[in-house]
């Protein structure tokens, strides 16, 4: 059965200061790995998708990087309005194409 | 681009109501989700689609059903609404697996 862990479940950052958020996944083979960021009040709003170990994608102040058993989002001198909930989602290879999500970092950033 | 649409954005059911919750995109994705949301729990999985005519269980489907006769259109239904089921709903849709899904804004339900 396909799994997703996320770490810390909350990360409070000052302002600038770097970090990495943790996506540990379980698949039958990895048809892609997905990163969101959700806002208070509304939907998830898609970030990357990541196919295969050794992949990174970069956005802004934001870069995810994929191994064969997890994915880090890296966020670089934060600023407040990325204060948010990150999640991480996986497609397996199985037919029944179910997209299955972790359960998220809260990430804070403090002024 | 109005992209995922979800109604209505709030609903307060009694228990044992039944209830319709529409989901429509306008991206002509063939994927479409539906996920409901509740705190410190993350999106759970409640029925998907791959294309209009199919449909499949996902990770907590008892007490709701699906349909999706075109690849627009994908309500979610409610029958005989309980206190379980107080929760916000997401819909989402892909142009195919292995792509980020996009999401509704969602529709926050209470069933007193």
């Amino acid at each position: 059965e396909d799994q997703v862990t996320q770490s810390p479940e909350a990360l409070r950052l000052q302002e600038g200061e770097s970090s990495s958020l943790n996506c540990s996944y379980t698949v039958s083979g990895l048809r892609g790995l997905f990163w969101y960021r959700q806002d208070p009040g509304k939907g998830p709003e898609f970030l990357f998708t990541l196919y295969s170990a050794g992949e990174e994608k970069e956005k802004e102040r934001l870069k995810a990087t994929l191994t064969k058993k997890e994915s880090f989002l890296h966020i670089t001198a934060p600023k407040p309005e990325d204060s948010a909930t990150y999640l991480c989602a996986v497609q397996g290879m199985n037919r029944d194409d179910k997209i299955i999500f972790g359960k998220g970092t809260r990430l804070h950033i403090l002024p | 681009n109005a992209g995922v649409t979800q109604t209505p954005k709030f609903r307060i059911l009694k228990i044992g109501q039944s209830m319709t919750l529409q989901c429509t995109q306008d991206m002509n994705h063939n994927y479409m989700y539906w996920y409901r949301q509740d705190p410190g729990m993350g999106l759970k999985l409640i029925y998907y689609s791959v294309g209009a005519g199919i449909t499949d269980k996902g990770e907590v489907p008892n007490g709701y059903n699906v349909s999706r006769s075109t690849t627009e259109d994908f309500p979610l239904r409610l029958e005989l609404a309980a206190p379980s089921q107080t929760s916000v709903y997401f819909c989402a849709s892909s142009y195919s697996g292995g792509r980020g899904a996009f999401f509704g804004q969602g529709t926050r339900l209470t069933v007193v």
